[in-house]
């Protein structure tokens, strides 16, 4: 299995809709990430979290929200979809206790909006 | 603010040939890590390589090596008689205490390894 995984992989949804994308880890890290990929732009940050009372904007939040309901789980909701919110998503943990800064994807989440 | 940028936008070789992707970097921090990743065709990101700030060495894993000069800020990836199997989408990222370890990108490279 692995380490963090995202749900659901792909996702056809209308304008206008709430969607929310779930995102869960079993590597214990305190420290969780949700990026957006769009083509010829790389990944940018929609959101943060350090730990179950930390929540922080990124790069791109405006239209996204966040939930962190447990250590294990870090969810990211689009309240409202529209199409230019159509992109890969990913999901991120990482363990700064390992000095080593290194980030753990999941598989990712192809969201398409129409 | 963090910067990552990789200029070139899509590269095509053919299979054999030696291949560098480039990385420029920016961060007034001076304690920092840098990352490659590779983004194959069917979308997971794969890890490739962590530097520190303090290691400049360079580092060779294969056909993959990593050439690190903080002098022209600067972290370039070479592959080695390519593959194509190395077709994929490169990203460089930065990382740094003051950046809250999250990851700044470049916008990637997209490698082309024809037969």
């Amino acid at each position: 299995d692995a380490d963090v995984t995202q749900t659901p992989r792909n996702r056809i949804t209308k304008t206008g809709k709430r969607i929310m994308l779930e995102c869960s880890q079993t590597k214990g890290h305190d420290r969780m990430y949700w990026y957006r990929q769009d083509p010829g732009l790389g990944l940018r940050l929609i959101y943060y979290s350090f730990d179950v009372k930390d929540i922080n904007k990124g790069e791109i939040s405006d239209g996204y929200s966040v939930s962190r309901q447990a250590q294990a789980k870090f969810s990211l909701s689009l309240e409202s979809a529209i199409p230019n919110q159509t992109a890969l998503y990913f999901c991120a943990t990482s363990d700064p206790g390992t000095g080593k800064d290194e980030a753990f994807f999941g598989q990712g989440t192809r969201l398409t909006v129409v | 603010a963090q910067k990552v940028t990789q200029a070139q936008t899509e590269i095509s070789v053919v299979e054999k040939e030696d291949v560098t992707l480039d990385c420029v970097y920016e961060t007034r921090d001076t304690t920092y890590y840098l990352f490659w990743y590779k983004q194959p065709p069917s979308g997971e990101l794969v890890f490739l390589i962590r530097r520190n700030s303090f290691d400049e060495q360079n580092e060779i894993s294969g056909r993959y090596s990593w050439n690190f000069q903080k002098s022209t800020s600067s972290f370039n990836f070479t592959i080695t008689a390519s593959q194509v199997v190395d077709s994929a989408v490169y990203f460089c990222a930065l990382t740094s205490n003051s950046g809250y370890s999250t990851l700044t990108f470049g916008k990637g490279t997209m490698l082309l390894v024809s037969p």
